[in-house]
């Protein structure tokens, strides 16, 4: 079992730019998280899908973050236009829901810079 | 609104040591709560899972207890070790329908 799989593992961009973020989740699992980790905030969730449908999205900070899951083995984190306020650590986390015993599997997540 | 808490922000002992890392939640109506540990520049690992039922769990020479009608989890590693030099993370689930809500986490230096 490959776990959940996240690209780039480091991306440095100038303000401006479109940013897109990735993920493979792992095989079986239909739930799919975003989360976004700061010093100052912490882990945040942005958005989950299940079944490759967007379930909660009230966590994404505005209009200029998107998230797609086009089939359950692809996701993908748009940022447009990136400010520098969006730096941190970007990640991605996968689940079967199980009942009480569901547990959240992490990718090793994107450190985004965004100068 | 659910809101996790940990305390402390950061803990040093020398190898060894038992220790207790404390997590607290402020509504008490649970469905489980996990405990995850992350390594630097890495992404987070289950390490344990207590269902709203449970009091503990326990895996080696860690123990998680769970005391829904305060609104408390400890966990507790023994005999510490270098290797266990980590950030430890809290979440917690509201409802099988629900999302994790984290802790910002204790960060462990446990020294030779």
């Amino acid at each position: 079992d490959a776990g959940v799989i996240q690209s780039p593992r480091h991306e440095v961009t100038e303000m401006g730019q479109e940013v897109t973020l990735r993920c493979k989740p792992i095989s079986g699992h239909n739930s799919l998280f975003w989360y976004r980790q700061t010093m100052m905030r912490g882990l945040e969730l942005l958005i989950y899908f299940n079944n490759n449908v967007p379930i909660d999205d009230s966590g994404m900070p505005e209009d200029r973050f998107s998230a797609k899951m086009p089939n359950a083995s692809f996701s993908t984190l748009k940022i447009q236009p990136s400010e520098p306020r969006d730096s941190a650590v970007y990640f991605c986390a996968s689940s079967l829901p199980t009942g009480p015993n569901e547990k959240l599997f992490f990718g090793s997540g994107t450190q985004l810079s965004v100068l | 609104k659910q809101e996790v808490t940990q305390i402390p922000a950061a803990l040093s002992v020398p190898e060894g040591e038992n220790l207790v890392l404390n997590c607290s939640f402020t509504d008490s109506a649970i469905y489980n709560l996990q405990w995850f540990r992350q390594d630097p520049g890495k992404g987070l690992t289950s390490l344990l899972l207590i269902q709203s039922s449970q009091r503990e769990q326990t895996s080696g020479r860690l123990n998680a207890s769970l005391d829904k009608s305060s609104g408390r989890s400890t966990l507790y590693i023994a005999a510490s070790q270098p290797g266990d030099s980590a950030t430890y993370l809290c979440a917690v689930r509201d409802s099988g329908y629900s999302t994790l809500t984290f802790g910002k986490g204790t960060m462990l230096l446990v020294s030779p």
